[in-house]
């Protein structure tokens, strides 16, 4: 089974920052990476797929890049709304696999 | 509206069963793949299993393998899940989730969830 594992797994940030949040999983899964933000008691909402395409909706400051192993979720300009537990998510192959999340909390 | 509402969760004793079910409305549920995916407390998210959209194919995790069964009902626009010999570690929120549609298996819709808790 493929192990997703980010980092870091949580930290501290001001409105303004930028912040970048990493994804890496044990073997290549190509593009099928996901991203989600989930707030407390709520469903996670899609943010990113396929690596780097923005799902409909959510706003340019989101970006993802990467492929294969190494993938990076940023927050250009982070807003109050963004303090979050962030997930990333393979589909390349079963069984499906979360990342531990990287939870983003007010400095 | 869009939307998917999970029910049958609850409290149940180590080695007991429980059936949750998914409602979907606003979409053409028979055309999506569908999925299980729980949360422990505090914890991060557990993909559990899917089913293709005719029922044909089911996948599952590990952790639950010859334990959960899941089903859905097409004419009823019904995503089931059947837990049998639930362990402490079961104890989660489950949400119901639909794929993006075009066969790649993350998630574009989601449910509210539904807690299970296993304790004696």
């Amino acid at each position: 089974a493929i192990r997703m594992t980010q980092s870091p797994s949580s930290f501290s940030a001001s409105t303004g920052d930028r912040v970048t949040i990493t994804c890496r999983a044990s073997q290549g899964v190509r593009t099928n990476l996901a991203w989600y933000q989930q707030k407390p008691g709520k469903a996670p909402k899609l943010l990113i797929y396929g690596a780097s395409t923005l799902q409909s909706g959510v706003p340019s400051r989101f970006s993802g890049s990467g492929s294969g192993t190494d993938f990076t979720l940023t927050i250009s300009y982070l807003q109050s709304e963004d303090f979050a537990t962030y997930y990333c998510q393979q589909y390349y192959i079963y069984p499906l696999a979360f990342g531990g999340g990287t939870k983003v909390e007010i400095k | 509206e869009v939307k998917l509402v999970e029910s049958g969760g609850g409290l149940v004793q180590p080695g007991g069963s429980l059936r949750l079910s998914c409602a979907a409305a606003g979409f053409s549920f028979s055309s999506y793949w569908m999925s299980w995916v729980r949360q422990a407390p505090g914890k991060g998210l557990e993909w559990v299993a899917n089913i293709m959209q005719d029922g044909r194919e089911k996948y599952y995790g590990d952790s639950v393998k010859g334990r959960f069964t899941i089903s859905r009902d097409n004419a009823r626009n019904s995503l089931y899940l059947q837990m049998n010999s639930l362990r402490a570690d079961d104890t989660a929120v489950y949400y119901c989730a639909r794929d993006s549609g075009g066969d790649l298996e993350y998630f574009h819709l989601w449910g509210q969830g539904t807690l299970v808790t296993v304790s004696p």
